[in-house]
């Protein structure tokens, strides 16, 4: 699986969008980009995932760029329960799928 | 919670007595993963299961083994627990849905080994 960088940590002002950036210039082409965030003491919650085109639900929003090397995660309207640790992981859909984890962007919402 | 369990969900044991951690899911998911977290690291795959009976290594396997003898339980066992396996254990299921394969969580087991 590919290798992802992301910043160690960043803040974001309560109410402002919080934007995630991810570097993942290796990426595969039947890789996907998977973002998942852990709440401190909580196991991992999956957020979104998306192969090249921009993705949006209910929780937040991925922009792939078009040569697919990196990628930004978009809270839109960050609130304190959204402070966690946000992890970037690319990986094929077949096989046994690991998740091969990194240390991740602690993100902390600022009231 | 997509129905996945964890106990105990904290212990305290002492070097060299084994130790075996359940996972628990009641949606019948053919892949079960156990990681473990530390500072620093994030998450590791110890094991996974792609079936019942059916196991693998992950990348930080040694001193531990796994079991799945039926597919709603995948036991983690310490063989004989050591300090440096003082650590939080995560279990995980994949569900797949719609062409996409994510990963659930349970809510973690916090293991000290003294």
């Amino acid at each position: 699986d590919a290798k992802t960088t992301q910043p160690p940590s960043m803040d974001c002002a309560e109410g402002r969008a919080a934007n995630l950036p991810c570097n993942h210039s290796t990426i595969s082409g039947n890789e996907y980009v998977y973002w998942y965030r852990q709440i401190h003491s909580q196991g991992p919650q999956y957020i979104i995932h998306g192969l090249k085109n921009n993705e949006t639900n209910e929780m937040a929003s991925l922009i792939i760029t078009e040569d697919r090397k990196s990628s930004t995660l978009i809270l839109p309207h960050a609130t304190l329960r959204d402070t966690a640790v946000y992890y970037c992981i690319v990986r094929a859909q077949t096989g046994a799928n690991n998740l091969f984890f990194g240390t991740g962007t602690r993100l902390t919402v600022i009231p | 919670d997509a129905g996945i369990t964890q106990s105990p969900r904290h212990k305290v044991t002492e070097t060299g007595t084994p130790v075996t951690l359940r996972c628990h899911q009641t949606e019948n998911h053919r892949y079960m993963y156990w990681y473990r977290q530390d500072p620093g690291h994030g998450l590791r795959l110890i094991h996974y299961s792609y079936g019942v009976k059916d196991t693998d290594k992950g990348e930080v396997s040694d001193g531990y083994s796994v079991s799945r003898s039926k597919t709603e339980d995948f036991l983690l066992t310490l063989e004989s627990a050591t300090s440096s396996q003082t650590s939080v254990y995560f279990c995980a299921i994949r569900v797949t849905s719609g062409g996409s394969n994510e990963q659930f969580f349970g809510p973690g087991t916090r293991l000290t080994v003294l």
